[in-house]
């Protein structure tokens, strides 16, 4: 099956730093990726649409300045956490997809941890 | 709005037997219907995904699709305790894309 994958799976890191995640999709062109955020024993909830070559989507109540996405080609996308603070510890997960209505393919997540 | 609804849980049953789990949906927009299983602590995987009215089966999972009346299910047969997780049914639309839109998810625990 098609195979996202997700990098850091892990990080840990003071107050006020940035973080970059990363999202490939390594068998297949996906022409959106999606980002959400999972916070424990809670639902998935969908931060933006990331889409190659334009402007990334966001859901009401994200803060695009505060995360950033970049989606530069049809393989990689990029989430950036931008002067992290403990509140933003969550579990981040990408995911990407073909076609429209097509399985949507998730990344192992990233669990980012700000000290 | 679009709004996908499943009972939270937890649901509990014994090894062996049929665990049946519920979705709902608000938009009749809906063009296709998946069901993912999240392990505690891990990300989503795919287990099935159904398109049209009725039944699809792959080896122990069945997913049943009612669009009349806005619901599709998943039936895990012969239940196993490494089934327990909690199930995301997930929802899109053909006007946004490949969006998709989750519910909350179901929590499985299967009893030895």
């Amino acid at each position: 099956g098609a195979v996202v994958s997700q990098h850091p799976s892990r990080v840990i890191c003071k107050s006020g730093t940035s973080v970059k995640i990363e999202c490939r999709s390594l068998d297949f062109q996906a022409t959106t990726m999606f980002w959400y955020r999972q916070f424990p024993k809670q639902s998935l909830m969908l931060m933006a649409t990331s889409n190659e070559g334009s402007k990334a989507t966001y859901e009401q109540g994200v803060e695009k300045d505060k995360f950033l996405i970049n989606h530069a080609s049809l393989t990689l996308s990029t989430l950036t956490v931008t002067s992290a603070h403990p509140e933003d510890s969550s579990f981040y997960i990408c995911s990407a997809g073909g076609r429209s209505n097509q399985p949507q393919h998730f990344g192992d997540g990233t669990r980012l941890s700000i000290l | 709005q679009k709004e996908v609804e499943q009972n939270s849980g937890p649901l509990s049953v014994p090894e062996g037997a049929i665990a049946s789990l519920n979705c709902t949906y608000s938009d009749r927009g809906s063009q296709s219907f998946f069901w993912y299983r999240q392990y505690s602590g891990k990300s989503p995987e795919l287990i099935m995904f159904i398109y049209s009215n009725g039944d699809k089966e792959d080896g122990r999972f069945t997913a049943q699709l009612n669009k009349a009346s806005q619901y599709v299910s998943l039936l895990i047969r012969d239940s196993q305790p490494s089934d327990s997780a909690t199930y995301l049914c997930a929802v899109s639309y053909l006007k946004t894309g490949n969006q998709f839109y989750f519910g909350t998810g179901t929590s499985l625990t299967v009893i030895p």
